[in-house]
């Protein structure tokens, strides 16, 4: 079974604090996405990387950091925390990009800024 | 980025009622998905869907690839309590690039 697990499920931070938010898979993929869940707008994308030390924004890149040193780990940088930050956080992985790929999720970070 | 249009945005349906849900978009998907997530956790695959008018079914849950390719529905039958979650729809343009629904959430009663 693919794992995908995240360093922390619950976090309360203040602002202007650096954040770090983990995420690591077990599967040996290629691709790795950092997701924000917010009520009533689904899922919007961070960041992804499709390798190691590769990146690509996604469609809210801005407020956020991400780097990905090894193939196994992909972490998002909050530099300098906001409110407007607080949110469920949810990393996934996928083995490549190949037409049937399943993109597996981890269990999500919950991040309050104070 | 364009996300999905889901609905309904939340059921409140007795044990034993079918459930449907949909997603559409204005443009075209080469792949549509159908997650479920419970409280607290991540969201989990539930069918994948690769061809229009493709029809899957995973035990009680089937869904189908719109023909246009620019809609998907979600039905579940027969619905227990462990139902109970959000429902998000998910299509795919390219390898890269999924949009997602915000989600349809789920509650049964006994």
């Amino acid at each position: 079974d693919v794992k995908v697990t995240q360093s922390s499920r619950y976090l309360v931070k203040r602002t202007g604090e650096k954040v770090f938010l983990e995420c690591v898979q077990d599967m040996d993929h290629e691709n790795m996405f950092w997701y924000r869940q917010d009520p009533g707008l689904g899922l919007r994308l961070i960041y992804f990387s499709y390798d190691v030390k590769m990146k690509e924004k996604g469609d809210i890149p801005e407020g956020y950091s991400v780097s990905r040193e090894k193939k196994e780990r992909f972490s998002l940088i909050l530099e300098s925390a906001s409110t407007n930050q607080t949110s469920m956080y949810l990393c996934a992985s996928r083995k490549g990009p190949r037409g049937r790929d399943t993109q597996y999720f981890g269990p999500g970070t919950r991040l309050t800024v104070l | 980025g364009q996300q999905l249009n889901q609905s309904p945005q939340s059921m409140f349906i007795q044990e034993g009622e079918d459930v449907s849900m949909n997603c559409t978009s204005s443009s075209i998907f080469n792949t549509w998905l159908w997650y479920k997530q419970e409280p607290g956790e991540g969201p989990v695959l539930l069918i994948a869907l690769y061809k229009a008018g493709e029809l899957t079914s995973n035990g009680r849950l089937t869904a189908q690839f719109g023909i246009t390719r620019k809609d998907s529905f979600l039905n579940i039958s027969a619905s227990i309590p462990s139902d109970v979650g959000i429902y998000f729809c998910a299509g795919r343009y390219n390898n890269n690039d999924m949009r997602f629904g915000a989600g349809t959430r789920l509650t049964v009663k006994p």
